[in-house]
């Protein structure tokens, strides 16, 4: 069975200071794994996602993520936070063909601090 | 890049009434979408699946009598909020999957922001 835990429900940086989410996972097949980004009254949208390919995944706005499959992770991060990142980030995990099964994380709220 | 859009974006009714929010995507055919559910600082709860013309498949714990799903085309899925309550006041997004590519990536909708007086 999958599962996805994000272990902050919150983080609070001061802008110009690295960001960093943590995700883990459990999946019994090789997964997808996404971070999406959420701003208030606002859809979901896609930071990045590893596919098996590299483990290091960059993505938009500067934001980049490493798989772990050693230590089940896709923890997030930006070296220099800025005001603009402070939303909801969520965790993603997708595994399986055809009817797979996509499981969100609880999500982390990112403060920015001036 | 795909996009998928919703409307109404915010819809407000009385309770009793019946509610239908549309979900399209616009430049790609999707197979499959995916209507989710999110409560004030909660994530997102995925309610149903629906594959383009055949029958949506619930959660558990989600009425199917209670929220009925339409997938009639590639680009087309509808959610029918039935005699709708207060407690079904809640942001409801939809996704898309398309029938290209490496498949497992979704793409989001804005939401629908509903609340029943």
């Amino acid at each position: 069975a999958q599962s996805v835990t994000q272990l902050d429900s919150h983080v609070s940086v001061s802008e110009g200071t690295p960001v960093l989410l943590r995700c883990n996972y459990s999946s019994s097949y090789s997964p997808s794994l996404f971070w999406y980004v959420q701003h208030p009254n606002k859809g979901l949208q896609l930071l990045l996602k590893y596919t098996s390919a590299a483990t290091l995944v960059k993505g938009i706005n500067g934001f980049e993520a490493e798989f772990k499959k050693s230590e089940t992770s896709f923890h997030l991060t930006k070296p220099s936070a800025h005001m603009s990142d402070a939303a909801e980030y969520f965790c993603v995990v997708s595994e399986g063909t055809g009817g797979f099964k996509t499981i969100f994380g609880a999500g982390t709220r990112l403060f920015v601090k001036a | 890049g795909a996009v998928v859009s919703q409307h109404p974006s915010w819809v407000i009714c009385k309770s009793g009434t019946s509610v239908k929010i549309e979900c399209r995507s616009l430049d790609f055919q999707a197979t499959t979408m995916f209507w989710y559910r999110q409560f004030p600082k909660q994530s997102l709860m995925l309610m149903a699946t629906s594959n383009e013309g055949s029958k949506a498949t619930y959660e558990q714990g989600v009425e199917k009598d209670k929220f009925l799903i339409n997938h009639a085309s590639l680009t087309l899925s509808t959610l029918t909020v039935t005699s709708a309550h207060p407690e079904d006041s809640s942001f409801y997004i939809c996704s898309a999957r398309s029938n290209l590519g490496e498949g497992r990536e979704q793409f989001f909708g804005p939401g629908t922001r509903l609340t029943v007086l």
